[in-house]
């Protein structure tokens, strides 16, 4: 069981070029999320999904759009990255149960445009 | 909105000093509330959850919360703390009116424990 995985670990970007980045689990989830972690402020939401071929807005969307064509996947675009999108980015996974309702998180990706 | 607070950011301790960071919430109806550590240069790990039951939680690493509903509050605790839990640890929320469906975090709290 690899968990969630996150294609790539790092990445440099310069202003108003374009990238995916990929988020795999292998829990069979329901759920799948894109946060980003910038110092002092968390985690945010970007967009999130309830279950394949549904996205949804998050917290902080704007600049980023999302894909979930299978159930174990989950893209995140950047389709003209600006340095305001310099940061980490996680991904996360859960079932849909209330029960068990915790997120199972990537290892993140760290990117900078510059 | 929801929102989650967390009003110490950095936190500086010596080995075998007690550890407690806030944490509060703000939305007053059904919620899971939730510690994540985050070790230097690691992925979130979750810490401990509440759901329902017993408010006094208990947790991996001896790490415990109590869930204080009156007060909105979820507290973390440590009685004695080790140079290995220096990590950030993050308060989250998630609640019955987004249908448990997306979690808010706080902003975090550095812990750094000096040997």
């Amino acid at each position: 069981n690899a968990g969630v995985t996150q294609t790539p670990k790092f990445r440099v970007l310069k202003t108003g070029q374009s990238m995916t980045l990929l988020c795999a689990q292998d829990m069979n989830h329901e759920y799948m999320y894109w946060y980003r972690q910038d110092p002092g402020m968390g985690l945010r939401l970007i967009h999130y999904s309830v279950g394949e071929g549904t996205t949804a807005k998050g917290e902080v969307p704007d600049g980023y759009n999302v894909s979930r064509l299978k159930k174990q996947n989950f893209l995140l675009g950047l389709e003209s990255a600006a340095p305001s999108q310099t940061s980490v980015y996680f991904c996360a996974s859960s079932y849909s149960s209330i029960v068990t309702y915790e997120q199972y998180f990537g290892p993140g990706t760290r990117l900078t445009v510059t | 909105a929801q929102s989650v607070s967390q009003h110490n950011h950095h936190v500086i301790l010596s080995e075998a000093a007690s550890l407690e960071l806030g944490c509060n919430y703000s939305y007053g109806g059904t919620v899971n509330l939730f510690w994540y550590v985050q070790y230097p240069g690691q992925h979130l790990q979750l810490l401990l959850k509440y759901f329902s039951g017993d408010p006094l939680v208990k947790g991996i690493k001896g790490f415990e919360a109590e869930f204080i509903k009156s007060k909105f509050s979820f507290n973390l605790r440590k009685p004695s703390v080790q140079w290995s839990d220096t990590a950030e640890y993050f308060c989250a929320v998630n609640a019955r009116n987004t249908g448990f469906q997306k979690l808010v975090f706080g902003t975090g709290t550095r812990l750094l424990v000096s040997p």
